[in-house]
């Protein structure tokens, strides 16, 4: 069965930092893109970044770009997302999700979420 | 970066009902939008790829239609369950966006 099962979130102050981690199982991880996707609760599904397999190639949307970094470990079938200088705007359910098939954007299995809240 | 406007933004249908979402696109974005069910307190799932694809395991009450900037989510014989929030989304290119979503009421 496929699991995708995010860690690290929590309560920042605005100018903080944070790393979430996504731990994959239940099929070969190297393989596959990956993403986050982020939504402010009752709001919608806004994209955030992706990685390629083998982390060689990471794009951005425009509004992290600069303080958010994807990154991944295939050894550890395990996806990261490196926040900095966050804002109360970057408060939202962080998701991981899989690129369905190799690079092509959407996704079939995501992660269950989790809660970054950015708040003095 | 291409924005997508659903619509409507809500709708109330009736059990047996068939309903319509349309999605349009900016800029012409070939067949690459997807679309995906959420529900209150859930993940988003995949429904339909590529415009009119069914992902494995969707029921076949939904389907997807539409190329260039305009597309539709269908969904008949309406039940219970598919009382949700619908969003489209395109993989054309990065930024990937999805529009803001179509509140579904059975």
């Amino acid at each position: 069965e496929v699991q995708l099962v995010e860690s690290g979130g929590g309560l920042v102050q605005p100018g903080g930092s944070l790393r979430l981690s996504c731990e994959a199982s239940g099929f070969t991880f190297s393989p596959y893109w990956m993403h986050w996707v982020r939504q402010v609760p009752g709001k919608g599904l806004m994209w955030v970044s992706r990685i390629n397999s083998d982390a060689s190639s990471t794009t951005y949307a425009d509004s992290v770009r600069g303080r958010f970094t994807i990154s991944r470990d295939n050894a550890k079938n395990t996806l990261y997302l490196q926040m900095s200088s966050l804002t109360a705007d970057d408060t939202a359910v962080y998701y991981c999700a899989r690129d369905a098939s190799l690079w092509s954007g959407y996704y079939d299995y995501w992660g269950q979420g989790i809660l970054v809240t950015v708040s003095s | 970066d291409i924005q997508l406007t659903q619509s409507p933004s809500s709708l109330s249908a009736s059990v047996g009902d068939r309903v319509t979402i349309t999605c349009r696109a900016s800029q012409s974005i070939s067949n690459y939008v997807n679309w995906y069910q959420q529900k209150p307190g859930k993940v988003p799932k995949l429904l339909i790829y590529t415009a009119s694809n069914l992902q494995s395991g969707v029921p076949s009450t939904f389907s997807g239609s539409g190329s260039g900037t305009q597309f539709t989510l269908t969904i008949t014989s309406l039940q219970p369950e598919d009382s949700a929030t619908y969003y489209c989304q395109q993989s054309y290119n990065t930024p990937y966006s999805f529009g803001q979503g179509t509140k579904l009421e059975i």
